[in-house]
């Protein structure tokens, strides 16, 4: 199967501009999770869909960031108006859930690398 | 709040065996996964230990201890390819039961 493919794979934009990062998750996948790296530090949690749904999205750090799942397939991630700060790895997971077999942990994609300058 | 702690940087040599431990703090606890990270790649899901005790797959082993909030995974017979970042992570019951979060990652250089 195909895995949890992300576009683009670098980004470089200047502060103040707007970036749209994109997600497909693995066909079937109801879980689709975003995550950032920032500088070498931990991977940080930003939020959870379950098909459409926004399930959790405690880990967004303003409201410059928009994320979307339209129809419970691919998803965006919309930084606007981007800031230095915003600068990191963008890592989209995708997971499903089948009873009985226990947790399986989750598909990463490859990420976007976003730079703001 | 949640916080896990791993090393920063671990060195070792081929065919040896290296382990990376990891403790946590959660306000709830739903098991402990790991990650492996090549630069530039995608975090690979490595093994999840809901209960304690050690999960062994090829050659990597990983051990949950829930009563000392501790975990560790065992990597032997090193080979090159195993230079990369290694990632413990906790689901907890502050971001759900699915989502997961992770320490700073511990990078691992193999040498010959």
């Amino acid at each position: 199967e195909a895995g949890v493919t992300q576009f683009p794979s670098h980004s470089v934009i200047e502060k103040g501009q707007t970036v749209t990062l994109r997600c497909d998750p693995i066909s079937g996948h109801d879980n689709l999770y975003w995550y950032r790296r920032v500088m070498g530090k931990e991977i940080k949690f930003l939020l959870h869909f379950v098909k459409e749904s926004k399930q959790d999205e405690s880990g967004m750090p303003n409201n410059r960031f928009l994320a979307e799942r339209t129809g419970g397939t691919y998803s965006t991630l919309k930084v606007q108006p981007a800031e230095l700060e915003d600068s990191g790895v963008y890592f989209c997971a995708s997971s499903h859930v089948i009873r009985g077999q226990g947790f399986n942990g989750y598909t990463f994609g490859s990420g976007t690398r976003l730079t703001v300058v | 709040g949640q916080s896990l702690e791993q090393p920063s940087e671990v060195t070792a040599v081929e065919g040896a065996i290296v382990q990376i431990n990891c403790t946590y703090q959660t306000s709830g606890f739903y098991g402990l996964s790991w990650y492996q990270q090549h630069d530039g790649g995608a975090p690979t899901f490595l093994s999840y230990n809901g209960l304690d005790g050690l999960e062994e797959t090829g050659r990597f082993s990983s051990f949950l201890s829930r009563s000392d909030s501790y975990g560790y995974l065992l990597l032997q017979e090193l080979q090159m390819k195993d230079s990369a970042s290694y990632f413990c992570a906790v689901r907890d019951t502050r971001t759900g039961r699915r989502a997961l979060t992770f320490g700073s990652g511990t990078r691992l250089q193999v040498q010959p």
